[in-house]
């Protein structure tokens, strides 16, 4: 089945430093969805990316498909403490019904 | 955006009993439910997809017997841990979709804890 992996799993930056997180899908998407999880939460939809290599943003954060559809970035400039979380990434699956295959995740920590 | 409630939010039992968690979609038809689990420091696994009406269709590896899920409604999904085990401990979140929307709404989560 259909695999999605980001990288890195964990990182850890000062407050001001940018982050990004990078997601790659074993096979081909149609689209690309963003969440934020803070700690103890549950997953809020940020974003949803369609076009090959749209770029989206929101404020501070900056997303990107790519050219082949089959990865993703997430980048933030200039992290604040409210950036806290873990971000995933998630590729739709057609198997009847659309299901979403979440990334592995990466865990923001931003030190104030 | 849309509102899902879940419930209870956490719960604790003894081994061997069942607990049923429910889902509710409170100001939209959720076409589609999805169930997840996630352990500590891990990624949401989707247990299984459920359409209004009709068997769920679970993930490899998910035990359907062990893992009751009915969605009687366009907003209400049930999730039954069946006879529950102390490795059946983790965080249950359930979403709805409907082909209106883009995006998933989650509900704030179950955490299951088995003595």
């Amino acid at each position: 089945g259909q695999q999605v992996m980001q990288i890195p799993q964990y990182q850890h930056v000062q407050e001001g430093e940018d982050f990004t997180t990078y997601c790659n899908s074993s096979t081909t998407l149609s689209n690309i969805q963003w969440y934020k999880q803070r700690p103890g939460g549950h997953p809020v939809f940020l974003i949803q990316l369609v076009k090959s290599g749209e770029v989206k943003k929101q404020k501070r954060l900056t997303f990107q498909f790519g050219e082949a559809k089959k990865n993703s970035s997430l980048h933030i400039t200039a992290t604040q403490t409210t950036d806290v979380g873990t971000y995933f990434c998630a590729g739709p699956e057609w198997m009847g019904t659309y299901k979403y295959i979440f990334g592995t995740g990466t865990r923001l920590k931003v030190l104030a | 955006g849309a509102v899902v409630s879940q419930h209870p939010s956490w719960v604790i039992c003894k081994s061997g009993t069942s607990v049923k968690i429910e889902c509710r979609s409170l100001d939209f038809q959720a076409t589609t439910m999805f169930w997840y689990r996630q352990f500590p420091k891990q990624s949401l696994m989707l247990m299984a997809t459920s359409n209004e009406g009709s068997k769920a269709t679970y993930e490899q590896g998910v035990e359907k017997d062990k893992f009751l899920i009915n969605h009687a409604s366009l907003t209400l999904s049930t999730l039954t841990v069946t006879s529950a085990h102390p490795e059946d401990s983790s965080f249950y979140i359930c979403s709805g979709g409907a082909f209106s929307y883009n995006e998933q709404f989650f509900g704030p989560g179950t955490r299951l804890t088995v003595l």
